[in-house]
């Protein structure tokens, strides 16, 4: 158990709908990342929430959002859904250490998209 | 942009025999390596980094990988394979930038057999 839980584990819905992921984060950990998995494109990096702030941006499509709260937290958004949001999606969290950090990851959350 | 190749969509092996899962990369500047490990419906977990130093680096459950600057390589291997190594195996690396974020490989699925 890394320690980096995710919420809800699967979730079904159907085209046009928005749905919400939650993570949270190890303890003491500032930065959260959210990666999305699919068997096309495999493990590709959206976006990074370092104590509230956005700190880097990958391949997070428009219709996609996150945020970080003050408990830190943290959300991804995901609207307009499309068949091909289906996939798992991953949060993992870091806390600095010198000189690069190690990501850990949590369980997942199974989007089907219908 | 930094990139990783695993050339291998999957390894097999016999259990008590060593394995190798490749991993080549690129990347500007000397890179940060990590390998990861998925098991089935788990999210990653990390196995080892290279930061500098030590072109062996030892990780969790016997595992250890190789860097070869010249080859631009960073293999994971392991002297005698179990069955229950049987999963899918991530290479990553990431710039020695500030804000820099990790890239991962397509995966390596590695089957030992009994």
């Amino acid at each position: 158990d890394s320690g980096v839980t995710q919420t809800p584990k699967h979730l079904i819905t159907a085209t046009g709908q928005r749905v919400t992921l939650r993570c949270s984060p190890r303890s003491g950990d500032l930065s959260v990342y959210w990666y999305q998995q699919s068997l096309d494109q495999g493990l590709q990096f959206l976006i990074q929430y370092y104590n509230g702030e956005e700190r880097a941006k990958g391949n997070i499509l428009e219709r996609f959002s996150a945020q970080q709260f003050p408990d830190l937290h943290s959300e991804l958004n995901l609207s307009s859904l499309e068949l091909g949001d289906s996939a798992l999606y991953f949060c993992a969290s870091s806390s600095w250490t010198f000189p690069v950090d190690t990501q850990y990851f949590g369980p997942g959350t199974r989007l089907t998209v219908l | 942009a930094q990139s990783v190749a695993q050339p291998e969509d999957q390894v097999n092996v016999a259990e008590g025999n060593p394995l190798t899962v490749k991993c080549t990369y690129s990347v500007s500047g000397n890179p940060y390596l990590f390998w990861y490990v998925q098991y089935p419906n788990r999210g990653l977990q990390f196995l080892l980094k290279y930061i500098t130093g030590d072109n062996l680096v030892k990780g969790s459950y016997g595992f250890e990988a190789e860097f070869n600057k010249s080859q631009t390589s960073f293999h994971l291997k392991k002297p005698s394979a179990l069955v229950s190594d049987s999963a899918l195996y991530f290479c990553a690396v990431r710039a020695p930038t500030g804000y820099s974020t990790l890239t991962f490989g397509k995966g390596t699925m590695l089957l030992v057999s009994p």
